[in-house]
């Protein structure tokens, strides 16, 4: 079975500082891993996802996310924010298959992204 | 291009009623899935379904939960006789058929209150 730890919480931040969003994860197969943003009162959308090749993925508005097999983490990165980044956001894993459809996805507690003035 | 549309946004129950939520995947997509957000936490995992045919339910509460995506029409959660603590978020997601396909895209979520 898989788990993902999001460590922070609350992540406060300045505007136009970087932030850093820590996922680690525990499987014991391969997984695809994914970032998802939850704006309030609103459903996820997806931010960027990791499934093969180069370990550094691109995601939308900025964001990018590293992915870490030795130290099972994909950590997201931004390397300055907006208030409008201001978010809840999700890790999840979901294990590799190949038939067609998907597995569930297996999410973190979320992390809360605040940007300050 | 329509996404995935869940209704109601927000549904009021009392106690001992009953509570169906309503998920329209997206086009071309055959394949759903719910999960609950409780208060302060991510979203666990519920139930997966395909057409017709319920995938994986293990995530499924074993009493009062049920959910079925019919040939026709929407899938549908139904939570028979409420608690207070069925009060959450509960999001529908959909994924397409034919092809290995990694991304479930999500829709707006119900949120049902049980007073």
């Amino acid at each position: 079975a898989q788990s993902v730890t999001q460590l922070d919480s609350q992540v406060p931040v300045f505007e136009e500082a970087p932030v850093e969003l820590r996922c680690n994860y525990s499987s014991s197969v391969s997984v695809y891993l994914f970032w998802y943003v939850q704006y309030p009162n609103q459903g996820l959308q997806l931010l960027l996802k990791y499934l093969s090749g180069s370990t550094l993925v691109k995601g939308i508005n900025g964001f990018e996310a590293e992915f870490n097999k030795s130290q099972t983490s994909f950590h997201l990165r931004k390397p300055s924010v907006h208030i409008s980044d201001t978010a809840e956001y999700f890790c999840a894993v979901s294990e590799v298959i190949t038939q067609g459809g998907s597995e569930k996805l297996v999410f973190g507690k979320g992390t809360k992204l605040t940007v300050n003035p | 291009n329509a996404g995935v549309m869940q209704n109601p946004r927000h549904l009021v129950r009392r106690r001992g009623q009953e509570a169906r939520l309503r998920c329209s995947p997206m086009k071309g997509h055959s394949h759903v899935y719910w999960y609950r957000q409780l208060p302060e936490e991510g979203l666990k995992f519920m139930v997966y379904l395909q057409k017709e045919n319920i995938i994986d339910e293990s995530g499924m509460p074993k009493e009062r939960f049920s959910a079925e995506f019919p040939k026709e029409g929407p899938s549908i959660l139904r939570i028979q006789q409420v608690v207070r603590g069925d009060s959450a978020a509960y999001f529908c997601a959909s994924s397409p058929p034919s092809v290995p396909e990694e991304t479930q895209y999500f829709g707006p979520g119900t949120r049902l209150l049980v007073l």
